[in-house]
């Protein structure tokens, strides 16, 4: 079935170290957005990518359709980096519907 | 303003009870959805609506209804609450020409 696996579940840094999370998808996708959700629950879309290669800041992120993957960059973490990242696929054969991964914790220590 | 909001933001509500949720957009896009985030989990589609007259369900549509009463508007039941339907609740909006998601600030719905 549609499946969105996201790694790692958690991840714990210091300030100012830089991370990358996963996303896998199992089927060719239409979309692919990375949301930040904060710790007061607010959905926060940091990219639209379906393909390609975006920067926005501190943060980058690459989707590669054919391997099925999307990656994403922080770099130098920051406290108010910490949250849930989520990976949302919208898919081919599920247009209009996107599928959500169940998330990767970012806690970012001082 | 925000560009979709949702109401109430937070609804703590008995066993039995029927609660509404509601969403209004100012973003023009014909498609509107409604998530469920559980704890420790992604959001999962309850319901979806394409345009005004096209209403759909989603992979937990089972004890939840909707309304889709204009373009800007779209509503959220739950008819007789229990509570496993406690969590947190997303509407959600789309441009039908590039399909990325933007969401309200959710509401927390506590049913005891």
């Amino acid at each position: 079935g549609i499946q969105v696996e996201q790694s790692p579940p958690d991840l714990i840094l210091q300030e100012g170290a830089n991370s990358t999370l996963r996303c896998n998808f199992s089927d060719s996708v239409n979309n692919l957005q990375w949301f930040h959700q904060n710790p007061w629950g607010q959905l926060i879309n940091l990219f639209y990518i379906p393909s390609g290669t975006k920067q926005n800041g501190r943060l980058s992120a690459t989707t590669v359709a054919t391997e099925r993957y999307s990656l994403l960059y922080i770099s130098s973490s920051q406290t108010t980096d910490s949250g849930v990242y989520f990976c949302a696929v919208e898919y081919n054969t599920n247009a209009g519907k996107s599928t959500f991964g169940d998330g990767t914790t970012l806690t970012v220590k001082p | 303003d925000a560009d979709v909001t949702q109401t109430p933001r937070n609804r703590i509500t008995k066993t039995g009870k029927r609660i509404m949720l509601e969403c209004s957009q100012t973003k023009g896009h014909d498609r509107m959805y409604w998530y469920r985030q559980d704890p420790g989990l992604g959001l999962r589609l309850i319901y979806y609506s394409f345009d005004v007259k096209d209403i759909n369900k989603g992979e937990i549509s089972d004890g939840y209804s909707v309304s889709r009463q204009a373009q800007a508007k779209f509503s959220l039941s739950l008819e007789s609450a229990i509570p496993n339907q406690t969590a947190l609740y997303f509407c959600a909006t789309s441009d039908f020409t590039q399909g990325e998601l933007f969401f309200g600030e959710g509401s927390r719905l506590t049913v005891l």
